[in-house]
């Protein structure tokens, strides 16, 4: 069974960094295309970052641009997620979703983490 | 980036109701358009991708249709079960962008 297991939430102050980590098992985590959503308390789905499944390529939404940096191990299946200067609007829970191949739909989630920002 | 718009955002409807919800992208998505179902505290689940695919294991009273900029998910036969959130998204481009959501609550 494919799975995904987030890692890494917590409590941050403002301006403060946290790094989560997706481990992936049940799939060839090297072959696919891995991408960040969250999700702001009452709110809806936000796409946040995604990278290529070699790890050479990444894209970012404009609210994290420059701030949190997305990258990979695939020989560790694990996924990442840097975050940096983080602020009251980055507290959400962050899912790491797998892309299907051909239409990139996020077929497989994790439960998700919890990120709350505040001093 | 193409917005996402989906109408309603909220409805009450009874087991047994045949539900639908249409999904509008600001410029044309071509297939690109997928389906989530996510219920209180839980991540997503994927339903249809390719705007009428079902993911494997997916209920078939489950349908979804369109293309281009109009899309539709059906229930055909509202089960107990299916009282959720549901989100569409847009796979054509980056960035990614959902729909704000509809909440299909009990009548």
């Amino acid at each position: 069974e494919e799975q995904l297991l987030e890692s890494g939430g917590g409590l941050v102050q403002p301006g403060g960094s946290l790094r989560l980590s997706c481990g992936a098992s049940g799939l060839t985590f090297s072959n696919y295309v891995m991408s960040w959503v969250r999700q702001a308390p009452g709110k809806g789905l936000e796409w946040v970052s995604h990278i290529s499944a070699t790890g050479l390529q990444t894209d970012y939404a404009d609210s994290v641009k420059g701030r949190f940096i997305i990258s990979r191990d695939n020989s560790k299946n694990t996924l990442y997620l840097q975050m940096n200067s983080l602020r009251g609007d980055d507290t959400a829970v962050y899912y790491c979703a797998k892309n299907g191949a051909t239409w990139r739909a996020f077929d497989i989630w994790g439960p998700g983490t919890m990120v709350t920002v505040s001093s | 980036d193409i917005q996402m718009t989906q109408s309603p955002s909220s409805l009450s409807a009874s087991v047994g109701d045949r539900v639908t919800i249409t999904c509008r992208a600001s410029q044309s998505v071509s297939r690109y358009l997928n389906w989530y179902q996510q219920k209180p505290g839980k991540a997503p689940k994927s339903l249809i991708y390719a705007a009428s695919i079902l993911q494997g294991g997916v209920p078939s009273r489950f349908i979804g249709s369109g293309s281009g900029t109009d899309f539709t998910l059906t229930i055909s036969s509202l089960q107990p079960e299916d009282f959720a959130t549901y989100y569409c998204q847009q796979s054509y481009d980056t960035p990614r962008t959902f729909g704000q959501g509809t909440k299909v609550e009990i009548k």
